[in-house]
């Protein structure tokens, strides 16, 4: 049971270019989540899914996009990068709104120059 | 808005000794869950320990406590025989018992860099 994966571990872009980040969870988890974690600071939500052709804005979503074709598969994409866009991201999962807790994948460390 | 705030930046512990990180939040909810999480070096990000706010009792695992204070509005965390391994960035974070989907999300606090001494 591998739970939440994401690739890539690492990446350095440059400014303007694009690239999406992925997540997958094998538990079959309706809500999902994408949080990205800034220097010295707590997690703040991008965007959240609570099922498959389901998502929403969460705190932070300026220049990002998701989709959720699956119930499996949660991307996020960057289009035009920023060095504001440097940041760890995490994915995150829970089976449902009553399930309290949440399970995060290993993060992607972005920097953009 | 629900706010979480993590106000000392950093503590340090002997190992083997008991420490304890302070959390407070801000709410006008009455039903919500309280979770600490826990950090290393690896960034994984590694749930401790959660907390119903309708239950009195608090909760423990193992080495791991917390003191919920609700009318205070106040979750600490009470690492006690302190390891090595327990190095690492503590995040408290609060999460709804709404049922809409944005209330879902966890709100973090700022985070605690405690630090283990041999």
């Amino acid at each position: 049971n591998a739970g939440v994966t994401q690739t890539p571990k690492f990446r350095i872009l440059k400014i303007g270019q694009s690239m999406t980040l992925q997540c997958t969870q094998d538990m079959n988890h309706n809500y999902m989540y994408w949080y990205r974690q800034d220097p010295g600071m707590g997690l703040k939500l991008i965007y959240y899914s609570v099922g498959a052709g389901i998502t929403d804005k969460g705190e932070v979503p300026n220049g990002y996009n998701v989709s959720r074709s699956t119930t499996e598969d949660f991307p996020l994409r960057l289009e035009l990068a920023a060095p504001s866009q440097t940041s760890v991201y995490f994915c995150a999962s829970s089976p449902d709104w009553r399930q309290g807790e949440q399970y995060f994948g290993p993060g992607t460390r972005l920097t953009v120059t | 808005a629900q706010t979480v705030t993590q106000s000392q930046p950093e503590m340090s512990v002997q190992e083997a000794e008991t420490v304890t990180l302070s959390c407070t939040y801000d709410t006008s909810e009455s039903d919500y869950y309280l979770f600490w999480y826990k950090q290393p070096p690896s960034r994984q990000m590694i749930l401790v320990i959660r907390q119903e706010a309708y239950k009195q009792q608090n909760a423990t695992e193992n080495r791991f406590s917390v003191n919920f204070q609700k009318a205070a509005k106040s979750f600490s965390l009470k690492i006690s025989d302190s390891q090595l391994g327990d190095a690492a960035m503590y995040f408290c974070a609060y999460r709804s018992d709404h049922p809409t989907g944005a209330n879902s999300k966890l709100t973090f606090g700022k985070g605690i860099t405690l630090s283990v001494r041999p």
